[in-house]
């Protein structure tokens, strides 16, 4: 099956400036991740939908962080203005029932660099 | 909230050597627990989990985990080590019951030396 698909892979932008990302999930998962992941840190779930309904959005900074996912497939990421603080990894994932026992899907990221 | 604790940001292991990393989750119930594995530029892939009353779970490319109650561990091993090996490890935790979150731990980069 295909798996989880990112785009771009890499971003520079300038602070101030807004950046999207784009995940595909694979196909007939029901729930998609966004994680950030700054150097040397482990993954920070950022928001997490069940099909087009957020179920978690508890560490998003929804003052420059916003996230869709329309008709419950693809999601975008974006931030808008980006912060130097935001440099990053940023990472999708799905799930196929929701249920972590089955774990996660990841894609391979997005850099962000903000200078 | 949950978390897990990894012991040692960078383990060196010689190439056929024992592999062990380490890992301890903050909790009074057993949660899920797994360990995940990243290649440099690449995302996540899981390695194996424990979900159940098996306490020694065995995962993909020759790794295991043993779940210990006693010790709040749930350490990362395989018997020989590979140059394929050389990658990062990520520990995480969940809670059980709903759509509870994984938390990750901080990572171990595992360097093999031929």
């Amino acid at each position: 099956e295909a798996g989880v698909a990112q785009s771009p892979r890499y971003k520079i932008i300038e602070k101030r400036q807004s950046v999207a990302f784009w995940c595909n999930p694979i196909s007939g998962h029901a729930t998609l991740y966004w994680y950030q992941q700054i150097l040397g840190q482990g993954p920070k779930l950022l928001i997490q939908f069940q099909n087009n309904g957020v179920v978690d959005d508890s560490q998003l900074p929804k003052d420059r962080f916003s996230a869709e996912r329309l008709k419950g497939v693809d999601s975008t990421l974006k931030i808008q203005p980006a912060k130097l603080e935001d440099s990053a990894v940023y990472l999708c994932a799905s799930s196929l029932r929701g249920d972590r026992a089955y774990g996660y899907t990841f894609g391979s990221g997005t850099r962000l660099t903000v200078v | 909230a949950q978390s897990v604790t990894q012991l040692g940001s960078h383990v060196s292991v010689s190439e056929g050597a024992l592999v062990l990393l380490r890992c301890n989750y903050s909790s009074s119930v057993p949660p899920y627990l797994f360990w995940y594995v990243q290649y440099p530029n690449q995302g996540l892939q899981l390695l194996l989990k424990y979900t159940s009353a098996a306490t020694l779970v065995k995962g993909i490319n020759g790794f295991e985990a043993e779940f210990k109650k006693s010790e709040t561990s749930f350490h990362l091993t395989k018997p020989s080590a590979h140059m394929s090996d050389a990658a990062e490890y990520f520990c995480a935790v969940s809670d059980r019951g709903g759509y509870q979150k994984v938390t990750f731990g901080t990572g171990t980069k595992l360097q093999v030396i031929p």
